[in-house]
């Protein structure tokens, strides 16, 4: 069984501050790692993927993640946070095995404040 | 269409009655997800269709859910007695492929049971 933990329901940065968001995971095979965010009242947006390759994976608005197999860790980070990255995000883990139904199992979220 | 549409947005029934959630899948994909996303929770899988078929559905709580894919494009999830502790936002996915690195999220329907 796969797992995600999330350290930290709600991270608070000031603007223009550095953004990091922890995510740790247990999986038995080699998984497929996302980080999805979620504004107020919309669905999930993937902010980023890791598959394979390349450790570090850059995602859209700025923000990109380490895949670090023996931390099992898939951290987000941001340089310099801007107010509309105000939202919840969410890490998710799937098998990864290419087998068909690779439902994804999430953390329970980090909410993240920016301060002006 | 251009992305997952997920009908109604909102819906607020009552305890012990029945209800359908739609999910208007983008075009062409052939894979299709629901989820349950309880109030400070994370998304949890409930149902995974390949198709009309579906292929996975060990997330389903229990016998008063189910879910149906006719014509292996648009979904429905339907609730049968409703209980206070089923409201939710249930979301729906889709994909192009069997992979996880495809989805794309409906905005889901917000469901509430009084």
């Amino acid at each position: 069984a796969q797992s995600v933990t999330q350290l930290g329901s709600h991270v608070s940065v000031s603007e223009g501050a550095l953004v990091l968001l922890r995510c740790n995971y247990s999986s038995s095979v080699p998984p497929y790692l996302f980080w999805y965010v979620q504004y107020p009242n919309q669905g999930l947006q993937l902010l980023l993927k890791y598959t394979t390759g390349a450790t570090l994976v850059k995602g859209i608005n700025g923000f990109e993640a380490e895949f670090k197999k023996s931390e099992t860790s898939f951290h987000l980070t941001k340089p310099s946070a801007h107010m509309s990255d105000a939202a919840e995000y969410f890490c998710a883990v799937s098998d990864g095995l290419g087998f068909g139904n690779e439902k994804l199992t999430f953390g329970t979220g980090t909410r993240l404040t920016i301060i002006p | 269409g251009a992305g997952v549409s997920q009908t109604p947005s909102n819906k607020v029934t009552e305890k012990g009655k029945y209800v359908e959630l739609r999910c208007d899948p983008i075009s062409g994909h052939t894979a299709l997800y629901w989820y349950r996303q309880s109030l400070g929770q994370g998304p949890e899988f409930l149902i995974y269709f390949q198709g009309t078929g579906a292929a996975d559905d060990s997330g389903l709580p229990n016998d008063r859910f189910f879910a149906v894919r006719p014509e292996g494009s648009v979904s429905t999830l339907k609730i049968q007695r409703t209980e206070r502790g089923d409201s939710a936002v249930y979301l729906c996915a889709s994909s192009l492929r069997d992979r996880a690195d495809g989805y794309t999220f409906g905005s889901g329907t917000r469901l509430t049971v009084v």
